[in-house]
């Protein structure tokens, strides 16, 4: 059974510091995703990976894949007010069906 | 575009009831999806499409209906309601061809008495 998790749950951090979230699957995938979501709204696509050693990059967000390990990473740098939300990861349970398994959420706070 | 729709934004049930929460898109994509969003907690796939006339199981299907008559439309249907049916549900899509990008939509929040 493929399983997601995510760490950590929660994170609070000064602005201008840095910081990464990692999410961790059970079992082989060819896909993984990183959302966005802020409180009360819908999900926003970050990044898409899909081969490892992928590496995304947007704004202040940054995203690994690492398949052997099977592992990804959403490295923030220099944080920022407007970066506050909860961050999904996802993976795909089986080829090109988006049988998509959610992480449960980092939910990250950034403060002054 | 108007991406992905969904109708209506908030409905509260009364066990047992049944009701229709509608899911619509125009960018022509292929595969569409319904999630549910319990709170504190990530998204649970509860039925998708790879096409019309073609539908799945995902992780927590007991209790909804789906049918994909047309590429624009992905109508999820609860058959008697219940109070653990009260959830945040998510209708997604993307095209089948070269990007795995989804589109969701913005949500309906279902509470079931």
């Amino acid at each position: 059974e493929l399983k997601v998790e995510q760490n950590p749950l929660f994170l609070s951090m000064q602005e201008g510091k840095n910081y990464t979230i990692y999410c961790n699957y059970s079992t082989t995938s060819d896909r993984l995703y990183w959302y966005r979501q802020d409180p009360g709204k819908s999900l926003e696509s970050l990044f898409v990976l899909l081969s490892n050693g992928a590496v995304k990059q947007e704004g202040r967000l940054m995203a690994s894949l690492d398949t052997k390990a099977r592992l990804s990473t959403l490295h923030i740098t220099a944080a920022v007010h407007d970066l506050s939300a909860t961050y999904f990861c996802a993976v795909d349970r089986a080829y090109n069906t988006d049988k998509l398994i959610f992480g449960t959420g980092t939910r990250l706070q950034v403060f002054p | 575009n108007a991406g992905v729709t969904q109708t209506p934004k908030f409905q509260v049930l009364k066990t047992g009831q049944s009701m229709t929460l509608q899911c619509a898109q125009d960018m022509n994509h292929e595969y569409m999806s319904w999630y549910r969003q319990d709170p504190g907690m990530g998204l649970r796939l509860i039925h998708y499409s790879v096409g019309a006339g073609i539908t799945d199981q995902g992780e927590v299907p007991n209790g909804y209906n789906v049918s994909r008559s047309t590429t624009e439309d992905f109508p999820l249907r609860l058959l008697s309601a219940a109070p653990s049916q009260t959830s945040v549900y998510f209708c997604a899509s993307r095209t089948g061809f070269s990007s795995y990008e989804q589109y969701f939509g913005p949500g309906t929040r279902l509470t079931v008495t």
